[in-house]
Formats: C-alpha cells, sequence, structure tokens
C-alpha cells in the first residue's frame, strides 16, 4: 500500500496565522483527500484534490479558508488560513490505493493543530 | 451523512473474539461495506471489505447478511492492541467515491 508522510506531526500556532500542511505519497495517486478530526470526534472530510483540477469542497468548508495545491501525483498541501482556537483539530490526508488484502483508501498519521 | 449505524462502544475480554456490529439497510446494490479502525493517536487504518460473500484475511472476518443491510466484524482473538475506534463505511470506492465517517464504536479489549 502507499505510504504517506505528513508534515507537520503537530503545531501550536497563534490565531490569525496560517499553517499548510504537507502530504508526500511514496506513487502516484489520482486522488488524494484531506480531513478534519475535532477533539472526540470522527473525521469529516474537507475536499477531495486532483491533479491537474481544482479541489472539490464538502459542504461547510470553502477555498479561502483551506485552499488545497496539488501540483503533482505525489503531492498535496492544505493550508488553513486565518486560524482560530476552533480549527484546533487533527488534520489528515488520505489516498486511494490498494491495501495489502484489497482495495481500500490509506491515510496519513495526521497534523495535530493547536490554535491559541 | 454517514450511512451506517454502530454501537458507540464495546468491550471484549483479552483473547476472545471480538464481534463488532454494523447496521446499512440502505446500502445501494454497487456499495461495498469497508472497516477501518483509528488506534489513539493515528490515522485509520484500513481492515477489510466485502459486496456479498463473506471474506477473511489475517486481521479480521467479515461477515454480511444475505439482504446486506448488516455485517459483522469479527476479532478472532482480541489483543490489548485492538483496542480502538472501528468505523463501518458503506461506498462504491473503486469509483473514486468519497470515504464518509460515521461516528463508530470504541472497542476496549480488556484483560
Amino acid at each position: 500500500s502507499a505510504v504517506i508522510s505528513q508534515k507537520p506531526s503537530r503545531d501550536i500556532c497563534q490565531r490569525g496565522t496560517s499553517l499548510t500542511i504537507q502530504c508526500q505519497v511514496d506513487s502516484q495517486v489520482t486522488m488524494m483527500f484531506w480531513y478534519r478530526q475535532q477533539p472526540g470526534q470522527s473525521l469529516t472530510l474537507i475536499a477531495t484534490a486532483n491533479q491537474g483540477s481544482e479541489a472539490t469542497y464538502e459542504s461547510g468548508f470553502v477555498i479561502d479558508k483551506f485552499p488545497i495545491s496539488r501540483p503533482n501525483l505525489t503531492f498535496s498541501t492544505l493550508t488553513v488560513s486565518n486560524m482560530s482556537p476552533e480549527d484546533s483539530s487533527i488534520y489528515l490526508c488520505s489516498v486511494e490505493g490498494v491495501s495489502w488484502s484489497g482495495y481500500g483508501y490509506t491515510f496519513g498519521s495526521g497534523t495535530r493543530l493547536t490554535v491559541v | 451523512d454517514a450511512k451506517t449505524t454502530q454501537p458507540p462502544s464495546m468491550d471484549c475480554a483479552e483473547g476472545r473474539a471480538a464481534n463488532l456490529p454494523c447496521n446499512h439497510s440502505t446500502i445501494s446494490g454497487n456499495e461495498y461495506v469497508y472497516w477501518y479502525r483509528q488506534i489513539h493517536s493515528q490515522g485509520p487504518q484500513y481492515i477489510i471489505h466485502g459486496l456479498k460473500n463473506n471474506e477473511t484475511n489475517e486481521m479480521a472476518s467479515l461477515i454480511i447478511t444475505e439482504d446486506r443491510k448488516s455485517s459483522t466484524l469479527i476479532l478472532p482473538h482480541a489483543t490489548l492492541r485492538d483496542t480502538a475506534v472501528y468505523y463501518c463505511i458503506v461506498g462504491a470506492l473503486e469509483y473514486g467515491n468519497k470515504l464518509v465517517f460515521g461516528a463508530g464504536t470504541i472497542l476496549r479489549v480488556k484483560s
């Protein structure tokens, strides 16, 4: 299965600033997904990023707040802009692919963001 | 919204089988049942998936009812390391559809 490297693994940021999270995959993938997991909650999909096209955002998420880049088939970034304490969450990237025993999506280990 | 219903939590004794149920009464004909788990502070991990037939791999078994409206994930010999949140998800991921996570089941394996 694909191996995902996500950076940074954690960060503490001041409100009003922005943080860019990187997701690097060791193989070429068409679709990449960005999720948010608020404290004690399940995962919520933010957007789907396909190489060569604009990201598709889910209801409640907008490009101005969460701009995404997808410059090639192995890399993507998610920026959390103008942060507030409510943005404190774990942000995860995910890619499609075949796992060791079947088709499934692989997840990075996440970026734990705390906004103060 | 998630199309599955799972109990919020379950306990299991170490070494015993853990049976995690999932209801998906509105599943479509081309949708698979996927199971993922999330161990604390890690990203979700794929476990198993199936369409109609029961499936087994090194990690678990998946039993799907004949009408496909419910399924059960079985961890045959649960260990303390299996303590995690288990998510049952339905979707046609081979067609590029997105994973929609529900609340999942917190499984606590106790010694």
